[in-house]
């Protein structure tokens, strides 16, 4: 099955520097890679997504890098604030076969101000 | 707006209660999910279910059974609670495959 690992598990920042997570993953069938964001508290939501016919997405302070050959793929966040403190899951899935989404063990980020 | 909803938010119990957490959603995904989560460990596969009275495990099963008659609930048993079930429980639907999953709030759950 799926097997997804995701670095470092714990990053703090200042506020204003960029944070990368890095997730790596190992069936190459894999083609859908969301980012959730938990903050304390509360439950997942997702953040940004890419799928394995583009190899960057963009929405405003975050992006998302995916490479196919290597089987990674990362969440860069720019400009850090004190709000997007909070932990982080990716995530790998398929669109057949064993279809179930497999998570990272998830980064917790801190942003100090 | 999608809705995921669980049964409670904090729960109390104790060891060899038998013990229900339910999941609602009002988005008639096929797919419904139960992960728990325990810090360090992120999210762990529980059971997982993809239509009406079918059922899967996932990757830690043991200890837990699941119910779903009816398409918009997916219930998680704890047959016999134990201390090392002491845990964060979140529900997810999925809408298909290769989608986004969407999180119920989580219960935690406390066997004393």
């Amino acid at each position: 099955g799926e097997n997804v690992e995701q670095h470092p598990s714990t990053l703090s920042v200042q506020e204003g520097d960029s944070a990368v997570i890095k997730c790596t993953y190992s069936d190459s069938a894999s083609n859908y890679f969301p980012w959730y964001k938990q903050e304390l508290g509360k439950r997942p939501q997702l953040i940004i997504d890419i799928r394995s016919n583009v190899g960057e997405k963009k929405d405003q302070r975050i992006a998302v890098t995916l490479n196919k050959t290597a089987k990674h793929f990362s969440l860069h966040i720019t400009e850090t604030q004190p709000e997007d403190s909070a932990v982080y899951f990716c995530a790998a899935s398929t669109s057949g076969g064993s279809y179930i989404p497999t998570f990272g063990r998830g980064t917790s980020l801190i942003v100090h101000p | 707006d999608v809705k995921v909803t669980q049964s409670s938010r904090y729960l109390v119990k104790r060891t060899g209660e038998k013990v229900f957490l339910e999941c609602v959603q009002d988005m008639d995904h096929e797919n419904m999910f139960w992960y728990r989560q325990d810090p360090g460990l992120g999210l762990r596969l529980i059971y997982f279910s993809y239509d009406v009275k079918m059922k899967e495990k996932g990757d830690i099963p043991e200890g837990y059974s699941v119910s779903r008659e009816k398409k918009e609930r997916f219930s998680l048993i704890l047959e016999s609670a134990s201390t090392n079930q002491t845990s964060m429980y979140l529900c997810t639907t999925l809408p298909g495959v290769g989608e986004t999953q969407y999180f119920g709030p989580g219960t935690r759950l406390l066997v004393l």
